[in-house]
């Protein structure tokens, strides 16, 4: 089993629409969560990381769910330049081997 | 800002050839990486350096080596190409484990 697992969609959305997807982790210990944007041929950017009582940044929206051991991120309002891949990512305690899950592609029309 | 810089950008290699894909922070970070992404595989860490003057092995290490140069300097070596290694290698840097993780622009290779 994968120790992060990500539905690849793609997610074809309408401007304007909200799009959510998750990431499944396989090691409950697991510490720090975080998604990463990466745009076609480009390198990774961090979009935000995932904090237990959940975050929001803008129309963007993180939650963490350990009883089901998945994370979440939901977009708002969706813009053209939200078509991406968005990359979910999980470190152990003390350990530095970050974990990438394979990535989600959205992809929103006009 | 440079951030995280890596040459070449761009590199065709026959097999058996060797290279070294070179990376280098400017952010004073203790912690660097080389990861390679394929398509649908995500990316998939290949060494990691966690301080100056250590390392060690990821997901798929096999057929590369690594040096730490110094705190500022990671490079990557391909002793022997084949052309299961043609991938986009990025490399990595974060202050502790638990940071933000700041890429370089990616090093695309195909080894024919």
């Amino acid at each position: 089993r994968k120790e992060v697992e990500q539905d690849p969609g793609p997610f074809n959305v309408p401007e304007g629409a909200t799009v959510a997807f998750n990431c499944t982790y396989s090691n409950s210990a697991s510490q720090s969560f975080f998604w990463y944007r990466q745009d076609c041929r480009k390198e990774p950017k961090l979009l935000m990381s995932v904090y237990s009582s959940g975050n929001e940044d803008g129309r963007f929206t993180a939650q963490l769910n350990r009883a089901s051991q998945y994370i979440s991120l939901l977009i708002r309002d969706s813009k053209l330049s939200d078509s991406a891949t968005y990359l979910c990512v999980v470190n152990l305690p003390n350990d530095y081997k970050l974990s990438f899950g394979a990535g989600t592609t959205v992809t929103v029309r006009a | 800002n440079a951030g995280v810089t890596q040459t070449p950008k761009f590199q065709v290699l026959k097999t058996g050839q060797s290279m070294t894909l070179q990376c280098a922070q400017d952010m004073n970070h203790n912690s660097m990486y080389w990861y390679r992404q394929d398509p649908g595989m995500g990316l998939r860490l290949i060494y990691y350096s966690a301080s100056e003057g250590t390392t060690d092995k990821g997901e798929v290490p096999n057929g590369y080596n690594v040096s730490r140069l110094n705190k500022r300097e990671f490079s990557l070596r391909l002793e022997s190409a084949a052309p299961s290694q043609t991938s986009v290698y990025f490399c990595a840097s974060i202050q502790g484990a638990y940071g933000e993780l700041f890429f370089g622009e990616g090093s695309r290779l195909t080894v024919l």
